[in-house]
């Protein structure tokens, strides 16, 4: 089944580590996002890529970078946690004609 | 003008009832209205979407009423059951020069027994 996947599932790094998370697609779609939710709040845009095109939102922390380096991958990069970075990070994917959004499962980021 | 505002924010219903959570919005360019569904530790899944021409849309037991000129739509769910137990989220989309969602703030919605 085509999907959206996203590794790992769970990660823990401590306060000032860099840490990576990974997003990939078989949908095939030009268009791939990143959100941040925190608990019980709405998934928070933090930027996404209109084919290698990045578009960042204008309240996108420094700290947080992505990088797209082909149609299937997308990565987020965060430089150097903080405690107010725990959270759920969800990847999803659009495409040009499809007027919906299809979310990963997401990545539970744990900073000590 | 971008805010999407849903209510309530939490919501009790018995099995069999039904669960009404409303969603209004400012920008007309909005022009797709989704609702997602996300349990526990899982991303939010398409539930239902409308477009403004239409004023209800129907899949299942999930229902969208859908009102241009008021600004606000609203997903009913018909005879609730625990497995709807879940925190739904509605958005809006500019499909026209946006290509971000705008959600709402989620209700969390359980259901007794």
């Amino acid at each position: 089944d085509a999907m959206v996947i996203q590794n790992p599932r769970y990660q823990v790094t401590q306060f000032g580590k860099p840490v990576t998370l990974s997003c990939s697609q078989t949908l095939n779609h030009n268009v791939m996002y990143w959100y941040q939710q925190k608990s019980s709040q709405a998934p928070k845009l933090l930027f996404h890529y209109y084919d290698k095109d990045f578009n960042n939102e204008a309240d996108t922390p420094d700290n947080f970078q992505s990088r797209r380096p082909n149609t299937s991958f997308c990565f987020l990069d965060i430089r150097s946690p903080g405690l107010g970075d725990a959270a759920m990070y969800l990847c999803a994917t659009s495409g040009l004609w499809v007027n919906e959004q299809f979310f990963g499962p997401g990545t539970r980021l744990t900073v000590l | 003008q971008q805010q999407v505002k849903q209510s309530p924010q939490s919501l009790i219903v018995q099995k069999g009832g039904i669960s009404i959570i409303n969603c209004a919005y400012e920008n007309t360019a909005f022009d797709y209205f989704p609702w997602y569904q996300q349990f526990p530790g899982k991303g939010p899944a398409l539930l239902i979407a409308i477009r403004p021409d239409v004023s209800e849309k129907k899949e299942g037991r999930f229902t969208i009423s859908f009102n241009k000129s008021a600004k606000q739509f609203s997903l009913h769910i018909m005879d609730s059951q625990p497995g709807d137990s879940a925190t739904y989220f509605c958005a809006a989309w500019d499909t026209g020069t946006a290509s971000k969602l705008t959600f709402g703030t989620g209700t969390r919605l359980q259901v007794t027994l």
